[in-house]
């Protein structure tokens, strides 16, 4: 089992829809989980940061916690062209240290 | 606040060269982290340092890898006797621990081509 899972995709949603990207861990213990957004041929740029259960809001997008299930998700409301990117997720494993553990990244396609 | 710069961007050497890569963090993040990142697939971690220690290094780094933060400000990533499966991109992010947070930025990233 990775340790980080998400769905290659592409994830094809149309212009102005809600994009719902989702991610789950193996370490139960994981206290720290980020979401990336990357470009092709870019380097990864922070987008969220969630450490509770629960729902944290940041403009359009929503981090979506849930430590009992191992999940987390990441909402794009009135997804834009410019969203289409890969949406890698990544958390901080207990005992790992400060490093992360990253998914393989969701391709999100956003379509007029 | 600028951001975490590397150089250079991109690198192509032939096999069994060395090379070196730079990474200038965030002022006053205290730590630093070099990822690899290979096509379809998420960064991976390689080494991390806080201030000039380098506090962990992967199990899956080789021994032709290796880096430097000599006075806890930029880093170093040097890789011996390269090889084609060293082709990749080479990131490199800093951190401050804030409220017991720990948020890493990436910098632009190395591009390794080995021939």
């Amino acid at each position: 089992q990775k340790e980080v899972e998400q769905n290659s995709g592409p994830l094809s949603v149309p212009e102005g829809a809600i994009a719902s990207l989702n991610c789950t861990y193996s370490d139960r213990g994981s206290q720290s989980f980020f979401w990336y957004r990357q470009y092709s041929g870019k380097s990864p740029e922070l987008i969220m940061s969630i450490y509770s259960n629960g729902d944290k809001e940041d403009g359009r997008f929503t981090a979506q916690l849930n430590k009992a299930s191992q999940y987390v998700s990441l909402l794009i409301r009135d997804s834009q062209p410019s969203d289409s990117a890969t949406y890698l997720c990544a958390v901080n494993p207990p005992g790992g240290g400060n490093k992360l553990t990253f998914g393989t990244g969701t391709q999100l396609k956003v379509e007029l | 606040d600028t951001g975490v710069s590397q150089d250079p961007r991109h690198k192509i050497t032939k096999r069994g060269q060395n090379v070196t890569f730079r990474c200038d963090p965030i002022s006053e993040h205290n730590r630093l982290y070099w990822y690899r990142q290979t096509l379809g697939q998420g960064p991976e971690f390689l080494t991390y340092f806080q201030n000039e220690a380098q506090l962990e290094k992967s199990r899956l780094l080789s021994d032709r890898f290796s880096a430097e933060r000599p006075k806890g400000s930029f880093s170093t990533l040097e890789i011996q006797r390269t090889e084609q499966g060293d082709s990749a991109m080479y990131l490199c992010a800093s951190s401050r621990r804030r409220q017991g947070a720990d948020t890493q930025y990436f910098g632009p990233g190395t591009r390794l081509t080995v021939l």
